[in-house]
């Protein structure tokens, strides 16, 4: 079926190391993937995304990984900060799909100072 | 502010009631979105609308009715509540453009059904 491999893991970091977030995903057909951040209380909110004719792309302090060959995706985050902390998601779609989304469970980032 | 709203924030029902939540986008975006999280965090589409058309229709129960009376709002109403449906609802929009774009979500409904 449909699914974007993530169980709800803690990632634990201390103030200033760098975050690696990771997420398999299982379609092979899909051609977007996003990154998105959901802090407590609130909605999802867009991070970074990558198109399937890259294999990298940085925004601020974000770097967003794609291996289509083992269809891995990973978001780094560069010296993580304690407004960092949140639930992680990514999500995957492909051009069929009229857009849809299909999330992942997310990972939950916990930043200590 | 240019955003995704929706109403109410929190809603706390009886069994069997009927109710409503509201979702308005001034982003000018074409398409709209319905999504439920469960406790799990898990997020899953339920609907997509664009410039006021369903046109995603996930497995979801009769009981939930969508309604876009104009491409900046998607509300979805919901019959005979039951305690499975509580959980956070988001709305989203995308702009007009290709079949995959980012979406934008709102601040999400927290439904409790008791």
């Amino acid at each position: 079926g449909e699914s974007v491999g993530l169980h709800l893991p803690t990632l634990s970091v201390q103030e200033g190391d760098n975050s690696i977030i990771n997420c398999a995903y299982s379609n092979s057909a899909s051609d977007y993937f996003i990154w998105y951040k959901q802090e407590s209380g609130k909605g999802p909110q867009f991070i970074i995304d990558i198109r399937s004719n890259m294999d990298k792309r940085q925004g601020q302090r974000v770097t967003v990984l794609l291996n289509k060959t083992v269809k891995h995706l990973s978001l780094q985050i560069a010296a993580t900060q304690p407004g960092d902390s949140a639930v992680y998601f990514c999500a995957e779609n492909f051009s069929g799909g009229y857009n849809k989304l299909i999330f992942g469970a997310g990972t939950r980032l916990a930043v200590h100072p | 502010d240019t955003a995704v709203s929706q109403t109410p924030k929190y809603l706390v029902t009886q069994m069997g009631n009927d109710k409503s939540i509201k979702c308005e986008q001034n982003l000018g975006h074409d398409t709209m979105y319905w999504y439920k999280q469960d406790s799990k965090k898990f997020l899953k589409i339920m609907f997509s609308y664009n410039n006021k058309e369903l046109i995603i229709n996930e497995t979801v129960p009769n009981r939930f009715s969508p309604k876009s009376p104009d491409k900046a709002h998607l509300n979805l109403h919901i019959n005979s509540l039951e305690l499975g449906d509580s959980a956070v609802y988001f709305c989203a929009s995308s702009p007009p453009g290709g079949l995959t774009d980012t979406q934008y979500f709102g601040p999400g409904t927290r439904l409790t059904v008791l």
